[in-house]
């Protein structure tokens, strides 16, 4: 089965811990992204990839690291967890280039910080 | 200021009616694409449509990149059509990310 994936599903946690989110796809993209979706269902970017490249940070807090182990693989890092970041957080692939290409979206991973 | 002005905001439909969703974007494009998503689901690409009309049974789709604007008509609603349209955008000047817009909640009643 071509698609993204992601996981955990869904993860609850504390203030001050550290999460890891996993994302993988299998379109053979080379371009990965993550977003988050807010309370209020709005969706911004937050990181870019292209083939293990960080091509966009949309000004987000350094507690946030998203890191690429190859071109299908890419995660995100939050290192010490505040309330605000409670989200849906996204994942997406596209084919590479500046001139728009279709982007591919995983189920998400819902976070809840206490 | 948003980029990408989304309308309406909400929408309660009869089964059976049409229903016109529009897009404006303030800034030139490369791309735009719809996306669907039931509360708590995935997001789901209806349409990709950088430019021109595109269908896919009652649903279709209009880009008009000149104008900076995107269309979506659903037609003959059904009630498994309930849910969020979202569009999204890729800067014209920006590339490798999608600018979304902040929705429009469709209800279609039996």
């Amino acid at each position: 089965e071509t698609a993204v994936f992601q996981t955990p599903n869904y993860h609850v946690t504390q203030v001050g811990n550290e999460v890891s989110f996993n994302c993988k796809q299998t379109l053979g993209h080379d371009t990965m992204y993550w977003y988050k979706q807010d309370s209020k269902k709005l969706l911004k970017i937050m990181f870019s990839y292209n083939n293990k490249q960080l091509i966009v940070n949309e000004t987000v807090p350094r507690r946030f690291s998203p890191q690429s182990s190859d071109k299908a693989h890419l995660n995100l890092r939050i290192k010490s967890v505040e309330p605000e970041d409670s989200a849906v957080y996204l994942c997406a692939s596209s084919l590479p280039g500046l001139g728009g290409y279709e982007q591919y979206f995983g189920p998400g991973t819902r976070l809840t910080v206490l | 200021g948003q980029q990408v002005q989304q309308s309406p905001t909400s929408l309660v439909l009869q089964e059976g009616e049409n229903a016109e969703l529009q897009c404006n974007f303030s800034t030139s494009l490369n791309s735009m694409q719809w996306f669907y998503q039931r509360p708590g689901g995935s997001l789901i690409s209806v349409f990709y449509n950088p430019s021109g009309t595109k269908q896919s049974g009652r649903l279709t789709s209009t880009t008009v990149i000149k104008e900076r604007r995107s269309s979506l008509h659903i037609s003959s609603s059904q009630i498994t059509d309930s849910g969020t349209y979202l569009c999204a955008m890729e800067p014209g000047n920006m590339g490798y990310k999608l600018t979304f817009g902040t929705g429009t909640s469709l209800l279609v009643d039996p």
